[in-house]
């Protein structure tokens, strides 16, 4: 089955680490986005990707790196310079338009939680 | 800038009655507008989708939602709702030209179900 992939599921890290999250498609899509999630604040944009090698800073990119290398993965990485990192993370891929299937995939999400 | 409103942060309906949320966005062409429902710790599962034709659109799970031009608004209902319909529901609003640009997420509605 096609799908998104986010690993892993629950992640601890320590204050001033960098911590890299997860995040496979093998629904050939071209565009994959990272969202961040907390509570009352719905979802906000971290990152996205339109093409392999390329990627736009989203809403919140401030403390985020990401990379884009393969089609296949997006991952993203939590930096020391993000001043408050526990939060529930998604990653989505979205199919290119003209495909007849028009919404977004979302993975099972990753909750970060910094002590 | 495009931007979704959804009014009601937590709602309580008791088990078999109506439910109606609310969801009003603002966009200047013509919006793609969707419905995503969250059970807890998980990704987001779609639950229908308005792109054009008939403002009435059914969904899965026994939802449906209404789009009202005049409003600015796509509120979700079902006539009676399940145990299982607790969770979070976020309505988002894209373009057009889905899949080259990032979709815009409300900051959800919790829906509580009492027996």
């Amino acid at each position: 089955d096609g799908g998104i992939t986010q690993s892993p599921k629950y992640l601890f890290r320590k204050e001033g680490q960098n911590v890299t999250l997860s995040c496979e498609q093998n629904l050939n899509h071209d565009a994959m986005y990272w969202y961040r999630q907390d509570p009352g604040q719905g979802l906000r944009l971290i990152y996205y990707s339109q093409i392999v090698n390329d990627f736009q800073k989203g809403d919140i990119a401030e403390g985020y790196s990401v990379s884009r290398e393969k089609k296949e993965s997006f991952p993203l990485t939590v930096t020391s310079a993000q001043k408050n990192p526990t939060a529930f993370y998604l990653c989505a891929s979205y199919p290119p338009a003209g495909t007849g299937v028009s919404r977004a995939f979302f993975g099972q999400g990753t909750r970060l939680t910094v002590v | 800038a495009q931007s979704v409103t959804q009014p009601d942060i937590h709602i309580t309906v008791s088990e078999g009655a109506s439910l109606e949320l609310r969801c009003n966005y603002s966009y200047g062409a013509t919006p793609y507008l969707f419905w995503y429902v969250q059970s807890p710790g998980q990704g987001l599962q779609l639950l229908l989708k308005y792109f054009s034709g008939d403002t009435l659109v059914q969904g899965i799970k026994g939802f449906e939602a209404e789009f009202k031009r005049s409003q600015s608004s796509f509120n979700l209902r079902k006539p009676s709702v399940h145990w299982s319909d607790a969770a979070e529901y976020f309505c988002a609003v894209g373009s057009s030209n889905f899949g080259n640009e990032k979709l815009t997420f409300g900051t959800g509605t919790r829906l509580t179900i009492i027996p």
